[in-house]
């Protein structure tokens, strides 16, 4: 059984369109991750949501909306995509705040035409 | 703000041989300090974490790493490499107390025959 597992694994769509990436954990953590990983593997946190409740905001053009229905899950809807949009992004989870382990899921690779 | 650096961006090594993978990071609070491992197509995976204590961490899978206060280092060593560790590895901090992990550039542990 999957402990994080997003939906869909592999999206690709053309400019300006909308779409959306699922995420569920099934580990009991009280927090969730979206990561971006772009071409050079590197991996720059977006959002994170503790208990529901937004609290890391990074500096993401507001055409990204996360939205968490429960702590189980965390989606990620992206307005008008940019070619700059593609890259793999990763959903994680974790338990309490400082030194706990990331745990992520296999990451969702959005290509943008 | 914290941030991670890996010096390497590649490392080519011959498979049995000794390896280290360098990581500095800089932090204005105390800080937790992690590998992860990302093999193809997969997620991070957790490899070994440094939280307090023994500055000496070992993983399961021989690598160990040494939290190096004075440095601000947390260097990642193997005596002995197999192919199966063909892989990215990536350097993280997160600050006590908080929820944001940052991840370093990674590092492509690159294991000949």
């Amino acid at each position: 059984d999957t402990a994080v597992s997003q939906t869909p694994k592999y999206l690709v769509t053309q400019m300006g369109n909308d779409k959306s990436i699922k995420c569920e954990q099934n580990l009991g953590h009280d927090t969730m991750y979206w990561y971006k990983q772009d071409s050079k593997k590197f991996l720059k946190i977006m959002f994170s949501y503790n208990n529901k409740e937004l609290i890391i905001n990074e500096t993401v053009p507001n055409r990204f909306s996360p939205k968490s229905p429960d702590k189980a899950h965390l989606n990620l809807h992206i307005n008008s995509l940019e070619l700059g949009d593609s890259a793999v992004y990763f959903c994680a989870s974790s338990q309490g705040q400082g030194g706990r382990e990331l745990f992520f899921g296999e990451g969702s690779r959005l290509t943008v035409l | 703000a914290q941030s991670v650096t890996q010096l390497d961006s590649q490392v080519p090594v011959f498979e049995e041989a000794p390896v280290e993978l360098r990581c500095n990071y800089s932090s204005s609070v105390s800080v937790y300090l992690f590998w992860y491992v990302q093999y193809p197509n997969q997620g991070l995976q957790l490899l070994l974490k440094y939280l307090s204590g023994s500055t000496l961490v070992e993983s399961i899978n021989g690598f160990e790493a040494e939290f190096n206060k004075s440095q601000t280092s947390f260097h990642l060593r193997k005596p002995s490499v197999h192919i199966s560790d063909t892989a990215e590895y990536f350097c993280a901090v997160s600050d006590v107390g908080g929820f944001k992990t940052i991840f370093g550039a990674g590092t492509r542990l690159f294991v000949k025959a």
